[in-house]
């Protein structure tokens, strides 16, 4: 099955900084790749996605890059901000339509003022 | 977006009961749903698939007859955790997927007494 790996497990930076989240995913059939934001005892919530015949997405602050050769995708947030902090996860889905999502570890982001 | 609604948000029950948690999709309709425990600080692990009028698909090492899922109906999902023991406490989560975004519920924190 697939297996993702997603680094660093914490991050902290001082507001106005960029932060960099990086994973890595084992099934060359993975297609979609979202990201997604856990706030202190609430659901997770989707940033950004991206899929496997795009390279780069902006959103915004935010920037998803995907490099299906080395199979690893990277979370970019630009300018920080303290309501930045949070988990992020990084997900990877092989297939499309009902098969499962397989998450990394997740990230503790820490945005200091 | 759409919405994924999560009951109880949070019980608190006896060594020994069993607890049900419900797992609704309110405005779309959900064949499949996927149930997560999630650890302090830790990521989501998957659980079990449910689909609808059919049997759930578990995951490698969790208990079938300690986790039942029913998902009678495309809106509804239902995780009981029967005889309740202390290592069951946890952050228990559900999503459905419409098309390829996964949303998630607001998650149940159990608490076993």
């Amino acid at each position: 099955g697939e297996n993702v790996e997603q680094h660093p497990s914490t991050l902290s930076v001082q507001e106005g900084d960029s932060a960099v989240i990086k994973c890595t995913y084992s099934d060359s059939a993975s297609n979609y790749f979202p990201w997604y934001k856990q706030e202190l005892g609430k659901r997770p919530q989707l940033i950004i996605d991206i899929r496997s015949n795009v390279g780069e997405k902006k959103d915004q602050r935010i920037a998803v890059t995907l490099n299906k050769t080395a199979k690893h995708f990277s979370l970019h947030i630009t300018e920080t901000q303290p309501e930045d902090s949070a988990v992020y996860f990084c997900a990877a889905r092989p297939g499309s339509g009902y098969s499962t999502l397989t998450f990394g570890k997740g990230t503790m982001l820490l945005v200091s003022p | 977006g759409a919405v994924v609604s999560q009951h109880p948000s949070w019980v608190i029950c006896k060594s020994g009961t069993s607890v049900k948690i419900e797992c609704r999709s309110l405005d779309f309709q959900a064949t499949t749903m996927f149930w997560y425990r999630q650890f302090p600080k830790q990521s989501l692990m998957l659980m079990a698939t449910s689909n609808e009028g059919s049997k759930a698909t578990y995951e490698q090492g969790v208990e079938k007859d300690k986790f039942l899922i029913n998902h009678a109906s495309l809106t509804l999902s239902t995780l009981t955790v029967t005889s309740a023991h202390p290592e069951d406490s946890s952050f228990y989560i559900c999503s459905a997927l419409r098309t390829d975004e996964a949303f998630f519920g607001q998650g149940t924190r159990l608490t076993v007494v």
